[in-house]
């Protein structure tokens, strides 16, 4: 079984920390992603990574940066929090950028920021 | 810009009824569409995965089907049970590119 683990599920920071999310996948997958999800906005697509060091922006990726140094690992960087960051973070992985395989999700963190 | 709808966004039914769940989108060229559980507070657990070249997809109670060209996607859910219970949402992904796209996703309920 493919397993996604994500540091916290809970954390509350005030306006202006720097905040990591971190997230491991055990299945040596080469993607992974980091989803934002909102009520009535659904999820969207924050950052991807197809390899060790290899990222690409997704829809929404102002106020945030992302880091890979190994292939398991992929953190989520919120430079300096603010409010409207408040969200459920997802993180997520599927094997191959080139292969039709599904995508696992972790647990998700809920980020309150104030 | 492709969307993806599901309709309605909240549904609620007696146990054993058998029901269907709607995932509508506007551009065809998927690669394929993954059908997704999420419960309360949680992380979304996958479900089923359809191709691209796929009509459908059967796991246990669960049958997806997908007609490409009419841009949809059905999740049907035989003999519902009160533990079936959660938000259920369906994702595209688009042909050429790595990005999945979701809907926002049926609040189901099944009432013992």
């Amino acid at each position: 079984d493919v397993k996604v683990t994500q540091s916290s599920r809970y954390l509350v920071k005030r306006t202006g920390e720097k905040v990591f999310l971190e997230c491991v996948q055990d299945m040596d997958h080469e993607n992974m992603f980091w989803y934002r999800q909102d009520p009535g906005l659904g999820l969207r697509l924050i950052y991807f990574s197809y390899d060790v060091k290899m990222k690409e922006k997704g829809d929404i990726p102002e106020g945030y940066s992302v880091s890979r140094e190994k292939k398991e690992r992929f953190s989520l960087i919120l430079e300096s929090a603010s409010t409207n960051q408040t969200s459920m973070y997802l993180c997520a992985s599927s094997l191959s950028r080139h292969s039709s395989y599904e995508q696992y999700f972790g647990p998700g963190t809920r980020l309150t920021v104030t | 810009k492709q969307e993806v709808t599901q309709i309605p966004a909240a549904l609620s039914v007696p146990e054993g009824e058998n029901l269907v769940l709607n995932c509508s989108f506007t551009d065809s060229a998927i690669y394929n569409l993954q059908w997704f559980r999420q419960d309360p507070g949680k992380g979304l657990t996958s479900l089923l995965l359809i191709q691209s070249s796929q009509r459908e997809q059967t796991s246990g109670r669960l049958n997806a089907s997908l007609d490409k060209s009419s841009g949809r996607s059905t999740l049907y859910i035989a003999a519902s049970q009160p533990g079936d219970s959660a938000t259920y949402l369906c994702a595209v992904r688009l042909s050429g590119t790595y990005k999945y796209i979701f809907g926002t996703g049926t609040r189901l309920k099944v009432l013992a």
